[in-house]
Parts: structure tokens; C-alpha cells; sequence
């Protein structure tokens, strides 16, 4: 079992739906991390949170929002999502940013209308 | 830039033979890497890493052995079963690894034959 707990594993949505995924760790780790994994291709970075302040924003359209509540939560709001935005969302964290390995979780399968 | 890439996008092995999953990087400085496992439907789970002072790491039935010379590592599984059947990605910080940035190879699919 993964120590990093994303929810909901599924969500389907449109174009024009809010909604937000759900990532939670509880190792006190103070790197917390955003990918996006299309199907057979390795996971690419979004966002990198440091200390619960975003350090990195890998050049992602503003119609992701992540945000980190507390060193426990990391959160990815979305909203007028396209279909190419359909694919596997994981959330990573570490000890710190600079400390290795990332531990990721099962990810949440999105797909949109 | 930097870069690490594996081999062969797909390798097959017998169950109960031993498999072997390569990986190049690019930049010769490069002085930490990991492999995770990857199984449908689930996020990669990190399996084992390697600094650079180190050419040999084992842990519970994979060895990751690393020649930095070639610029080259492998993850070896012994024994390999059906639980093994997964993408596997080798995969390394970006520059000086401070920005928390991974940069993942492209991943080999292991299939386990009965």
C-alpha cells in the first residue's frame, strides 16, 4: 500500500466542470509534488511545493490551480479542462526537495468530455 | 540537457529466469539515480537507488549496478516471477538536484512468461 493517498482514483468531467483532486501524506515529508503520465510514457512534472510554498511551475496552463493547504495536503484544482488534459495525475512527495527518493500514489485517472 | 534512456522498450523473460533492464544517462556528473515499478493502474513504487559512489546496491532480489565509465545502469531482478510483469523506469534529478526536478527514461515493459 502506497503512503501517498490521492482521491478519487476515477473522475470524468467537461469542459466547463470545476472540480479539484485530493493528495495526502502523513510521512512529514515537506516536498510535495504534482505529475501528469499520459499511457505508456513516463510521468512529467507540473508543480514542486517546498515547505508548502510552490517553488516550481513547469510552464502548466493556468486552468491548473495546485495549492497546499498544510504540509500534509496538496491539492490540484481544475477547471475548463480540454480532452487532451485527459490522463494519470500523481502526487509525490520527499523529505525535502532536494532529498531523494520521491514516494508517489496511485494516481487519479481523469478523463474529460 | 540532460537525458536518461533505456533500451528496449519491451522485454520478455521466462518465469523463474533472471531479467535484466538497462538504462544510459547523458551527463557524467550525474550522481544519483532510482528505479520505480510501475503496474497497471497504480503510481510508479520506488524499488531501489544507487549514488555515484557506489557501482554495486542489492536489495530483496534486484541488484542495480551502475558503470559509470559507460555511463550505464542496469536493474537486474533474479528469479523473476508474474508479480514482476511492470513498466520499470530508471530515473534521475535534474542538475544538482536541489530543484526536486526527476527526469524519468522512458520505461521498459518486463512481461513474465509462465
Amino acid at each position: 500500500d502506497t503512503e501517498v493517498t490521492q482521491t478519487p482514483k476515477h473522475l470524468v468531467m467537461g469542459m466547463t466542470n470545476k472540480k479539484s483532486l485530493k493528495c495526502e501524506q502523513h510521512m512529514g515529508h515537506r516536498a510535495m509534488y504534482w505529475y501528469k503520465q499520459k499511457a505508456k510514457k513516463p510521468p512529467e512534472l507540473m508543480f514542486v511545493y517546498s515547505y508548502e510554498k510552490l517553488s516550481i511551475n513547469e510552464s502548466v496552463p493556468s486552468r491548473f490551480s495546485p495549492e497546499c493547504p498544510n504540509s500534509s495536503l496538496l491539492n490540484l484544482h481544475l477547471h475548463a479542462l480540454q480532452p487532451e488534459d485527459s490522463a494519470l495525475y500523481l502526487c509525490a512527495s520527499s523529505q525535502a526537495r532536494a532529498r531523494m527518493p520521491q514516494h508517489f500514489g496511485d494516481g487519479t485517472r481523469l478523463s474529460i468530455l | 540537457g540532460e537525458s536518461v534512456g533505456l533500451h528496449l522498450p519491451t522485454l520478455s523473460v521466462q518465469e523463474g529466469d533472471n531479467s535484466i533492464i538497462n538504462c544510459a544517462y547523458s551527463n557524467s556528473a550525474s550522481d544519483y539515480f532510482i528505479w520505480y515499478k510501475q503496474e497497471s493502474g497504480k503510481g510508479p513504487q520506488f524499488i531501489i537507488d544507487i549514488r555515484s559512489n557506489m557501482d554495486k546496491r542489492q536489495g530483496q532480489r534486484v541488484t542495480v549496478l551502475l558503470n559509470k565509465t559507460v555511463k550505464h545502469l542496469s536493474l537486474q531482478i533474479a528469479a523473476t516471477q508474474p508479480g514482476d510483469s511492470a513498466v520499470y523506469f530508471c530515473a534521475e534529478p535534474q542538475g544538482s538536484g536541489n530543484t526536486g526536478k526527476l527526469i524519468f527514461g522512458q520505461g521498459t515493459t518486463l512481461q513474465v512468461k509462465p
